[in-house]
């Protein structure tokens, strides 16, 4: 069975520009999750899609953060204008609906400069 | 108020030198305790998850135990390829994303 896929691994980008993150969850999971890890922490809810719609997004930052999940599979999270303390790896996680055992992905190191 | 606290923060242990990882949580009506296992660069990864007070559950050389106010992750003898982050988590309220703790750190040398 094929992971979570998150693309890219790695980005560096400056301060102010917008970045963009992709997430391909596991087949037949309809609950995607997109996570925040600041370096030393554990990882932070950022928002939690069903299907296509929001369950949960109390914990983003929807000033300069967004996120969609338009068909209900792929989602991409977007930050625009970058700050420099949104340096951490985003991580994205998908389970079965009504499930906590949530699997995630390799995740995205954003390093703002 | 963190739901999820774990000590230490870090440990260091020689290999074979068994050792335990805590877990305090303070939610009411816990619907279950998560382990995951975090190696650097990657995600994190599911160990175990707990249910109900005097649980236990085992894997290789871990065991996961639970009681009403605390987890405990027991390590036994472990090895060199057990070092990595271990993560602590509980659902958030009324949903089923998880808060998860910081961490403890472990490094286990030959």
């Amino acid at each position: 069975e094929a992971g979570v896929a998150q693309s890219p691994r790695y980005k560096i980008i400056e301060k102010r520009q917008s970045v963009a993150f992709w997430c391909n969850p596991i087949s037949g999971h309809a609950t995607l999750y997109w996570y925040q890890q600041i370096l030393g922490q554990g990882p932070k809810l950022l928002i939690q899609f069903q299907n296509n719609g929001v369950v949960d997004d109390s914990q983003l930052p929807k000033d300069r953060f967004s996120a969609e999940r338009l068909k209900g599979v792929d989602s991409t999270l977007k930050i625009q204008p970058a700050k420099l303390e949104d340096s951490a790896v985003y991580l994205c996680a998908s389970s079965y609906t009504g499930s906590t055992e949530a699997f995630f992905g390799q995740g995205t190191r954003l390093t703002v400069v | 108020e963190d739901q999820v606290t774990q000590s230490p923060e870090a440990l260091r242990l020689q290999e074979g030198e068994s050792s335990s990882l805590n877990c305090s949580y303070t939610v009411s009506g816990l619907r279950g305790l998560f382990w995951y296992r975090q190696d650097p660069g990657k995600g994190p990864e599911f160990l175990f998850t707990l249910y109900s007070a005097g649980e236990e559950k085992e894997k290789e050389r871990l065991k996961a135990t639970l009681t009403k106010k605390e987890s405990f992750l027991h390590i036994t003898a472990p090895k060199p390829e057990d070092s990595a982050t271990y993560l602590c988590a509980v659902p958030v309220d009324s949903g089923y994303a998880l808060n998860f703790g910081k961490g403890t750190s472990l490094l286990v040398t030959p």
